[in-house]
């Protein structure tokens, strides 16, 4: 079936570090690849997404590109501040109606 | 605002007692789901909705039901509600206009549940 395996976390980076939160998938057919970020106390909002293959998502200096090659939608930023501290999940989707999330990584930035 | 609304926010009850979570749009989305959020498991949806009186099961439908009579309003229903239900639960939204902006779901507040 459908899965996401996302990195583990709790991550802990210090502000204006490097940011990499692995994703990789299996998938019957051709996802759709999600990363979503929520925040604390608040429901998931959409960060950036791609559709086919080698598309690149981006958003808020968050980037994410998809590897069919590899099976993974890897996200990074290249400088993380405080307020990117939330727990960030990737998903995907083949058909549009029904999605497939990660566990979670929870990410803390310290100043 | 659009908004996807979600009641109550919290919630305590007892094993077996029936409950209703409400879910309402104001955005006119054809597609509506619910997915319960639990530690080290992430999201998992429980049924989807592709219209009125359309309605699909997730991966974890068992103990649920869903109705869809109006476009805007997708309630979550436990008719006998057990400890293992006991969760953090949301309610998304999306138009259903073809393509990837299909596929941009809209999160609800989230509604936290406690089965004793």
């Amino acid at each position: 079936g459908d899965s996401v395996t996302q990195m583990e976390g709790p991550v802990t980076l210090s502000e204006e570090a490097f940011l990499t939160i692995n994703c990789t998938y299996t998938a019957t057919g051709y996802p759709s690849l999600f990363w979503y970020v929520q925040y604390p106390g608040e429901g998931l909002q959409l960060l950036l997404k791609a559709t086919k293959a080698d598309d690149k998502g981006s958003n808020k200096g968050f980037e994410a590109t998809y590897r069919k090659e590899t099976t993974s939608f890897h996200l990074e930023k290249g400088s993380v501040q405080v307020s990117d501290s939330a727990v960030y999940f990737c998903a995907l989707s083949v058909t549009g109606n029904q999605f497939y999330f990660g566990t979670g990584t929870s990410l803390t930035v310290i100043p | 605002e659009a908004q996807v609304t979600q009641n109550p926010r919290y919630l305590i009850t007892v094993t077996g007692k029936k409950l209703t979570v409400t879910c309402s749009q104001n955005m006119n989305h054809e597609y509506m789901s619910w997915y319960r959020q639990d530690p080290g498991l992430g999201l998992r949806q429980i049924y989807y909705s592709m219209n009125v009186e359309v309605t699909d099961k997730g991966d974890v439908p068992e103990g649920y039901k869903v109705s869809r009579k109006e476009k805007r309003n997708f309630p979550l229903i436990l008719e006998s509600p057990s400890p293992n239900q006991t969760s953090l639960y949301f309610c998304a939204s999306s138009p259903l206009a073809g393509g990837p902006i299909r596929e941009t779901q809209y999160f609800g507040p989230g509604t936290r549940l406690l089965v004793l």
